[in-house]
């Protein structure tokens, strides 16, 4: 059985500034992972996912994660934050059944 | 791309009473389609795995009898919630798996949000 832990659960931001969400897994096989994003009274929407192939991985709206085999990582970043950002972020894992196992999310609020 | 939709958006019943939450693929075909349930401020929890077709599996802890699954069709899942109360408020989310070539993908629809009074 695999399981998810999102290290922090509220993450404030100012506009144009950084932001990382850390998400950690643990599972005794390989894993696929991903990072979903959901607006507010909205369902999830798919932000990357690391399959196999380049650690780097490169999603939507200038979001990029880096999966860490050794740390059994797999963080999420994005150089400049914009006030449409705000929303809760979710980090899940897969063992290639497509049961996802969900983090319990980070809340994202960007601010002016 | 892909689209998943539910019905009803949002529903508010009785206690007591059965509730039926339609999960559609819209443009695609979907063996696979799955039931997830999130609390409020938590994360989701997946519910069961709807199979075409077949019976659907249940996570362990979940109610088969309960959460009546049923995927009569390759682009429409149903859950039921039978004799509902008010701890099965929640906010019911399905997805389903699309098959494009290799590559495969797991949409989710917007979400039922199901009160019960």
């Amino acid at each position: 059985a695999q399981s998810v832990t999102q290290l922090d659960s509220q993450v404030p931001v100012f506009e144009e500034a950084p932001v990382e969400l850390r998400c950690n897994y643990s599972s005794s096989v390989s894993v696929y992972l991903f990072w979903y994003v959901q607006y507010p009274n909205q369902g999830l929407q798919l932000l990357l996912k690391y399959l196999s192939g380049s650690t780097l991985v490169k999603g939507i709206n200038g979001f990029e994660a880096e999966f860490n085999k050794s740390q059994t990582s797999f963080h999420l970043r994005k150089p400049s934050v914009h006030i449409s950002d705000t929303a809760e972020y979710f980090c899940a894992v897969s063992e290639g059944d497509y049961k996802l196992s969900f983090g319990a999310g980070t809340t994202v609020t960007v601010r002016a | 791309g892909a689209v998943v939709s539910q019905h009803p958006s949002r529903v508010i019943c009785k206690s007591g009473t059965s509730v039926k939450i339609e999960c559609r693929s819209l443009d695609f075909q979907a063996t696979t389609m799955f039931w997830y349930r999130q609390f409020p401020k938590q994360s989701l929890m997946l519910m069961a795995t709807s199979n075409e077709g077949s019976k659907a599996t249940y996570e362990q802890g979940v109610e088969k009898d309960k959460f009546l699954i049923n995927h009569a069709s390759l682009t429409l899942s149903t859950l039921t919630v039978t004799s509902a109360h008010p701890e099965d408020s929640s906010f019911y989310i399905c997805s389903a798996i699309f098959l494009a070539g290799e590559q495969e993908t797991q949409y989710f629809g917007p979400g039922t949000r199901l009160l019960v009074l």
